[in-house]
């Protein structure tokens, strides 16, 4: 039972454009989610995140939408830059400690690759 | 600073044989994680040590110990290694449980045959 799902295997983008990756979950206790960003033989590394009483969390390039009535999170990157080609993960747990198995965990999707052509 | 750092990097193993993964982080995070990683599903939670002293099972715990040794290292035992167990497998630190900033190590690349 896949709680956490990235239905995109891969994304390819022009340098310059706006890259969308999108993430589904079925668990209605996620209160919190953090995106990951992945490079080739290194762990991943943190890159943005929201809580549940947030509809929108901005980085720099980065922005994280999070639709609660669809259960579905979104990370936009503007603009791309080459090196942003990477596996992207959205990951989700729950802070709230009545929350269950999923308390303090994380549960990660199935990650996309993002290309982004110069 | 080294952040989390995992030994050894790559390993290959016969099915039956045991081995042990290492990992250390140098932050003072109170939790420690374990990860494998393989194709299609994403990073999979095998065991966890909220606090020092204290460990408990993830997702896909069988087959696998673990040891917090203290609060900067934190191993990962196959006791007999099979081939579903050939991944890659991350260690992960945070400040504290439920804090969800985890700081990954570059990650062991296991192959059992």
């Amino acid at each position: 039972d896949q709680q956490v799902k990235q239905n995109s295997p891969s994304l390819s983008v022009q340098e310059g454009r706006i890259s969308i990756l999108n993430c589904d979950y079925t668990n209605s206790m996620f209160d919190y989610f953090l995106w990951y960003k992945k490079y080739p033989a290194e762990g991943p590394t943190f890159l943005i995140s929201i809580s549940s009483i947030k509809d929108k969390n901005e980085d720099g390039r980065f922005t994280v939408f999070l639709n609660k009535s669809a259960k579905h999170l979104s990370l936009h990157i503007v603009p791309s830059q080459p090196g942003d080609s990477a596996v992207y993960f959205c990951a989700a747990s729950t802070l709230n400690n009545a929350g269950g198995t999923s308390y303090g965990k994380l549960t990660f999707g199935q990650g996309t690759i993002l290309t982004v052509h110069p | 600073n080294a952040g989390v750092t995992q030994t050894p990097k790559f390993q290959v193993l016969k099915t039956g044989q045991s081995m042990t993964l290492q990992c250390a982080q140098d932050m003072n995070h109170n939790s420690m994680y374990w990860y494998r990683q393989d194709p299609g599903m994403g990073l999979r939670l095998i065991y966890y040590s909220a606090s020092e002293g204290t460990t408990d099972k993830g997702e896909v715990p069988n087959g696998y110990n673990v040891s917090r040794l203290n609060k900067r290292e934190f191993s990962l035992r196959l006791e007999s290694a099979a081939p579903s167990q050939t991944s890659v497998y991350f260690c992960a630190s945070s400040e504290r449980f439920s804090y969800n900033e985890q700081f990954f190590g570059p990650g062991t690349r296991l192959t059992v045959l």
